[in-house]
């Protein structure tokens, strides 16, 4: 069952805009993770941000996470043609056979 | 980093038939694999948890006896699709996990598109 909406579910931006995307959640997590999926393509790990934790950075993405709310946010900066893509966010309870709940994804379109 | 590959990327076959879908860990041992499916412009739906060695785990409504899954090494699990029909075209992506620093990261295949004619 989807655990994580994101939303909006599409985004369309100029190029070196600002992109944000939104996930929610509704139980307790571990960890919340954020992935890349080009089209046709498989997911790329992007950042893993534990429940401990409240922002992370890594390159030009920054992930919040709001635990009281059980949302986050993943922010790319100075977007490029190269991150369109399809973003989702995926939750883990935690434990070694722990598994990820996908939300529905967001379709970002960069327009160069 | 972590690399798991996926045979074959795409496949087309008859209604009725099997096909079997291999996913690797390369460089790393996988003690838990995940098994995905992806309808076009949707998100991903587990269907299956398996650890080396053991049976899969199925999620509700996952036909274990069509989706037949073996682990037999910590370097490889395969998915059999047995009967395919139509509705079973969809895109299938497999993930292996090793435990790293207690994050259990997950390593994502490529994918394989089965067409089911």
């Amino acid at each position: 069952s989807q655990q994580g909406e994101e939303d909006p579910q599409a985004l369309s931006i100029q190029e070196g805009e600002n992109a944000t995307m939104n996930c929610s959640y509704k139980t307790s997590i571990n960890n919340l993770q954020w992935y890349r999926q080009n089209s046709g393509r498989g997911l790329v790990h992007l950042i893993l941000i534990r429940s401990n934790e409240r922002e992370k950075h890594s390159g030009r993405l920054r992930v919040t996470l709001d635990t009281s709310k059980k949302s986050s946010s993943l922010l790319i900066t100075a977007s490029r043609a190269a991150d369109t893509a399809s973003y989702f966010c995926a939750t883990a309870r935690g434990g070694a056979n722990s598994k990820l709940t996908f939300g529905k994804g967001i379709t970002l379109s960069v327009r160069p | 980093g972590a690399v798991v590959s996926q045979h074959p990327s795409w496949v087309i076959c008859k209604s009725g038939t099997s096909v079997k879908i291999e996913c690797r860990s390369l460089d790393f041992q996988a003690t838990t694999m995940f098994w995905y499916r992806q309808f076009p412009k949707q998100s991903l739906m587990l269907m299956a948890t398996s650890n080396e060695g053991s049976k899969a785990t199925y999620e509700q409504g996952v036909e274990k006896d069509k989706f037949l899954i073996n682990h037999a090494s910590l370097t490889l699990s395969t998915l059999t699709v047995t009967s395919a029909h139509p509705e079973d075209s969809s895109f299938y992506i497999c993930s292996a996990r090793a435990p790293t620093e207690g994050t259990y990261e997950q390593y994502f295949g490529p994918g394989t598109r089965l067409t089911v004619t």
